[in-house]
């Protein structure tokens, strides 16, 4: 069974609006954690955003947040302000904290910046 | 921030020759670090767990006698691609935890586009 799924392989957004990527994830691990990576087409790994299991509050970093549902198993990254420079490949991961720190990719989402 | 470096940027090989990648954390230990595998437009598959001083654990479909993981040392992890084939291409990419850092403290080399002739 799939352990992360994005299930928006291509998004386009207007320069300046926000943009929503899904996220739904499986575990049975109590403990685990969510992160969010952007790939530029020069394939560097850029981490953005980190959620973990027990945190209480919904992780932000500058324009990213992270919309944590628990109980429906979706980590949603918010990209407010978009830019044109946000234009890339976007993947969300999971760490499950039994299984030695490997993190788990979703299949990414390609998003695209209109000026 | 820590620092996680790649060598070759860039490789191009012939078919049947063997290709050895090194994944070094410039400042900080890291006793496991990690080998990814990504064709374009697509995810990143963990290959293989690479532990310091012991044995890399594979993940299920990766040949091991295929690619070869060596962990020497708390900073240098390389992965060679023996006897490498045209199906071989892609972009290969390591990252390594800082113990002392949080738990969101994973690090990703630049990558490794392999490309085999």
């Amino acid at each position: 069974a799939q352990k992360i799924t994005q299930t928006q392989p291509g998004m386009f957004v207007q320069e300046k609006e926000a943009v929503t990527l899904d996220c739904t994830y499986d575990t049975s691990d109590p403990s685990y954690g969510l992160f969010w990576y952007k790939q530029p087409s020069s394939g560097e790994m850029i981490f953005l955003i980190y959620q973990g299991s027990y945190d209480q509050q919904n992780a932000t970093e500058g324009r990213y947040s992270l919309n944590f549902q628990k109980a429906r198993k979706s980590a949603n990254l918010v990209i407010s302000a978009s830019q044109l420079g946000d234009s890339a490949m976007y993947f969300c991961a999971m760490r499950e904290d039994n299984q030695g720190g490997k993190l788990i990719f979703g299949q990414g989402t390609e998003l695209s910046v209109k000026p | 921030g820590a620092v996680v470096s790649q060598h070759p940027s860039r490789v191009i090989c012939k078919s049947g020759t063997s290709v050895k990648i090194e994944c070094r954390s410039l400042d900080f230990q890291a006793t496991t670090m990690f080998w990814y595998r990504q064709f374009p437009k697509k995810s990143l598959m963990l290959m293989a767990t690479s532990n310091e001083g012991s044995k890399a654990t594979y993940e299920q479909g990766v040949e091991k006698d295929k690619f070869l993981i060596n962990h020497a040392s708390l900073t240098l992890s390389t992965l060679t691609v023996t006897s490498a084939h045209p199906e071989d291409s892609s972009f290969y990419i390591c990252s390594a935890s800082d113990p002392a850092g949080g738990p969101d403290e994973q690090f990703f080399g630049p990558g490794t586009r392999l490309t085999v002739l």
